[in-house]
């Protein structure tokens, strides 16, 4: 089966501190991976997107940052978190060549305090 | 650069009744569009995907309609059933690398 798996599902974090949020995938190779975010009362927004390992491409100008250290591996980072960061993240994946269905992962509920 | 608009924001029936879920978006040249349920402090639910070259997809109670030149989709839910309850989502791939752009949803709340 392909699975998408996020970690870790909530986490209460203060203004400034750190943040990384994980996303793994199984089941599929070369998948094409996204971060989305939803904020309160707000549409998905895309955050990030990446076509390979290492490639990541930013739709918005924001405090965070994403790598793709493997395949199956995508990562959201952020050296100092702001209130605004607060939300529901989440990782899908779309097959190249496919349908380009997208697919999502449980989410990450992310409060910054 | 893409918008998608969807109408009602929110939407409450009687158990049993049929109703459709509106989605509009501004830029024709697509090349999916995605409906998508979501239940609270959850993912996404991917519900039936069509592909520019179709009309419609149909899956058990669903029914979703493309009309690219208008710009517009429909989600047809039959004989809607409490369970139906949560947020529906359209979204829409167009552009480079398969970017979708999601519309803010529509609620909908099945009432027994």
């Amino acid at each position: 089966s392909q699975t998408i798996h996020q970690w870790p599902a909530t986490l209460v974090q203060p203004v400034g501190s750190p943040l990384s949020l994980e996303c793994t995938v199984e089941g599929t190779s070369n998948p094409n991976l996204y971060w989305y975010r939803q904020a309160a009362g707000r549409g998905l927004q895309l955050l990030f997107y990446s076509v390979g390992i290492g490639q990541i491409s930013s739709e918005v100008p924001q405090n965070l940052s994403a790598s793709r250290p493997q395949d199956r591996q995508f990562i959201l980072s952020s050296k100092k978190l702001l209130l605004s960061d607060s939300g529901f993240y989440l990782c899908a994946r779309a097959k190249i060549g496919s349908t380009n269905e997208q697919f999502f992962g449980p989410g990450t509920r992310l409060t910054v305090l | 650069k893409q918008e998608v608009t969807q109408i009602p924001a929110a939407l409450s029936v009687p158990e049993g009744e049929n109703l459709v879920l509106n989605c509009s978006f501004t830029d024709s040249a697509i090349y999916n569009l995605q409906w998508f349920r979501q239940d609270p402090g959850k993912g996404l639910t991917s519900l039936l995907l069509i592909q520019s070259s179709q009309r419609e997809q149909t899956s058990g109670r669903l029914n979703a309609s493309l009309d690219k030149s208008s710009g517009r989709s429909t989600l047809y839910i039959a004989a809607s059933q409490p369970g139906d309850s949560a947020t529906y989502l359209c979204a829409v791939g167009s552009g480079g690398y398969q970017k979708v752009t999601f519309g803010t949803g529509t609620k909908l709340q099945v009432i027994p």
